[in-house]
């Protein structure tokens, strides 16, 4: 099983700042990689896919980047309605497989 | 849009089984471009991808390791939903449980059931 990890597990920043979440996977993805957004009582909301291609509505303050097994998701310019936790996953294999999230809080 | 509706009991006694069904509109569950998965969280597992049914020609299923000899998908072309059955709970399957629209990716998720296995 491939093993996903992320950090920082908390990052904590201003509106109007830059956020840089990384994400590790235990051995090669390719670009096979997938960002969640999730806030409190909702199911996660697709991001990213593909490393790098957003998903349907999702805004241009997002971008995803990496391959192989280090990734990162930006978010240029934080929103009000960016903080939240965001997953990272993996479908290179099976079984499909989450990171442990991290948290990006009002600071 | 793709819309899906979790139905399903909160509450399940050790040792029973649990029943959720996702109904579908807006997508068949026979598409050939579409599976059909069911993702649970817990804060002690995580985000943890149960398993899928998809169809290409027949049906196919796929089950994660974890709950393999425990787990069923099913699809129902007749109410164009898909159900899970976990059998033999323990509390360690206390989870919320979403059905989720996608090939290897999540695109649509349903409302989430949040279901406690207490006696």
């Amino acid at each position: 099983e491939i093993v996903m990890t992320q950090s920082p597990a908390t990052l904590s920043l201003s509106p109007g700042e830059r956020a840089t979440l990384s994400c590790r996977a235990s051995q090669s993805v390719t670009s096979y990689l997938a960002w969640y957004q999730q806030k409190p009582g909702q199911a996660p909301r697709l991001l990213i896919y593909g490393a790098s291609t957003r998903a349907t509505g999702i805004p241009a303050r997002f971008s995803g980047s990496g391959s192989g097994t280090e990734f990162t998701l930006t978010i240029t310019s934080l929103q009000s309605e960016d903080f939240a936790v965001y997953y990272c996953q993996q479908y290179n294999d099976w079984p499909l497989t989450f990171g442990p999230g991290t948290n990006v809080d009002i600071k | 849009q793709v819309q899906l509706q979790q139905s399903g009991p909160g509450l399940v006694k050790p040792s029973q089984t649990l029943s959720l069904t996702c109904a579908i509109s807006g997508d068949s569950v026979s598409s050939n471009s579409a599976a059909w998965n069911w993702i649970r969280q817990s804060p002690s597992r995580g985000l943890e991808w149960l398993g899928r049914t998809y169809y290409k020609s027949k049906w196919y299923n796929d089950y994660a390791v974890s709950v393999k000899s425990r787990i069923t998908i099913k699809p129902d072309t007749s109410k164009n939903e898909f159900s899970l059955q976990l059998n033999f709970l323990t509390p360690e399957d206390t989870a919320v449980y979403y059905c989720a629209r996608g090939l290897a990716v999540a695109e649509n998720w349903g409302q989430g059931t949040r279901v406690t296995v207490s006696s």
